[in-house]
């Protein structure tokens, strides 16, 4: 079993709609992040989260430590949100260890 | 600023052949890493450095070589190339503190 597990794995929706990608992880962490990979390959850090929740722009990321849980949701879909988010936890040493990553295409 | 950069963006190797992935930052971070990424995988981590003159490896580090003689410059050697290695590699840089990952635009590698 991986230490990040997202969910799901591929997610299509139509423009406007909301949209929650899930992250789960097993091991003890410092902080969360999550990424976006643009399908010209770049990544991007969206968020470092280590409690409660952030906002940006129609990006909101939330984190529950307990529950070793995060949410990333984007409100008011748009094509240009298609790409791959990436959940990665932060450990011991700074180190990243990363979910798979969620595909998500947004349809016009 | 330019962030991290990586060079090259594209290279072909053949088996036992040698390279440097070349990584720089402008940031004056103190942590930098290398990372492979494999299709329908998530990012491995194969060494990192949390300052000049300091690494060490990380989840696959085998056929891989670092050195970090200032703080901006984070290259990667390859030594004797093999197809397994064929990836898409990825320097990022973080500052100390409440800061996130910067990431290089990844360099394609193929070993044939």
């Amino acid at each position: 079993k991986n230490e990040v597990e997202q969910s799901p794995q591929n997610l299509t929706a139509q423009e406007g709609e909301f949209i929650t990608i899930n992250c789960s992880y097993s091991v003890g962490i410092s902080a969360l992040h999550w990424l976006q990979q643009h399908p010209g390959g770049g990544i991007v850090s969206l968020f470092m989260l280590s409690s409660g929740k952030k906002k940006h722009g129609r990006l909101i990321a939330t984190i529950n430590i307990q529950e070793k849980h995060s949410s990333l949701h984007i409100t008011a879909s748009h094509p240009r949100d298609s790409a791959v988010y990436i959940c990665a936890v932060q450990t011991s040493g700074s180190r990243l260890t990363f979910g798979e990553g969620t595909q998500l295409t947004v349809n016009p | 600023n330019a962030g991290v950069t990586q060079t090259p963006k594209f290279r072909i190797l053949k088996i036992g052949q040698s390279m440097t992935l070349q990584c720089a930052q402008d940031m004056n971070h103190n942590y930098m890493y290398w990372y492979r990424q494999d299709p329908g995988m998530g990012l491995k981590l194969i060494y990192y450095s949390v300052g000049a003159g300091i690494t060490d490896k990380g989840e696959v580090p085998n056929g891989y070589n670092v050195s970090r003689s200032t703080t901006e410059d984070f290259p990667l050697r390859l030594e004797l190339a093999a197809p397994s290695q064929t990836s898409v590699y990825f320097c990022a840089a973080r500052g100390i503190g409440d800061y996130g990952y910067t990431f290089g635009s990844g360099t394609r590698l193929t070993v044939v």
